[in-house]
């Protein structure tokens, strides 16, 4: 069964860099079968899709946070990384993880999401 | 433009037909996707390549397609099934796009 989870800090003072992790079960993120994303909500707002990372580190992100943000994958842990930098209030908000099936097949396996805090 | 619309809102009482629009201009040119949300937990893919169903889906979800509105039906809906449900597509770069959400309240 293929799982995901978030993890990293909940509060994060504003202008310093969130850093979440993605650790992913029951499948290996060296799969070219699958794209690694990151998609976020903000308290009493819709979905916002971040980007994503390939196993080959090959990258595409959101054109509206494509200068803040940074994604990588580690094979040896099986997981995959956001960054995101100089944060503001407005980036308050879940965070998940999710696959992306590279054969259009929808991102169809998600964590739980984890909550992150922009506050001094 | 670049962005899926959706109602805010769809109320219906159990047993019914539960239909959820979401209209964009990307929308004839690539699939559209439908996630389930429900506080707590982890979203679920409900509607995949705009018709497909994954696997442990139940028959009662269906998807539809008409130019640039694609629809999510959810036949004989059940309390179960409230929740919000977001659209999604993407543009021909790759950037995937989510609709606002609709919260699907069962009377």
């Amino acid at each position: 069964q293929v799982q995901l989870q978030e993890s990293g800090p909940g509060l994060v003072k504003p202008s310093e860099t969130l850093s979440l992790t993605c650790t992913v079960s029951g499948v290996s993120v060296s799969s070219g079968s699958y794209f690694w994303s990151w998609i976020r909500q903000p308290p009493g707002k819709g979905l916002e899709w971040i980007g994503y990372v390939y196993y080959s580190g090959t990258t595409n992100y959101n054109p509206s946070l494509k200068s803040r943000v940074s994604m990588s994958v580690d094979t040896s842990k099986n997981h995959f990384s956001l960054k995101l930098t100089s944060v503001t209030a407005a980036d308050t908000a879940v965070y998940f993880c999710a696959r992306d099936s590279s054969t259009y097949n929808g991102l169809d396996v998600w964590g739980l999401g984890t909550t992150v805090t922009v506050s001094s | 433009s670049s962005e899926l619309t959706q109602p805010p809102s769809v109320s219906v009482s159990p047993g019914q037909t539960a239909r959820i629009t979401c209209s964009g201009d990307v929308l004839p040119g690539q699939y559209a996707y439908w996630y389930q949300l429900k506080p707590g937990q982890a979203p679920i893919l409900v509607i995949y390549k705009d018709t497909g169903r994954p696997s442990g889906i139940p028959e009662r979800f269906s998807g539809s397609t008409s130019g640039t509105i694609v629809t999510l039906t959810i036949s004989g809906v059940q309390t179960e099934d409230e929740a919000d449900y977001y659209c999604q597509s993407a543009l021909s770069n790759g950037t995937l796009l989510f609709g606002g959400g609709t919260k699907l309240t069962v009377l």
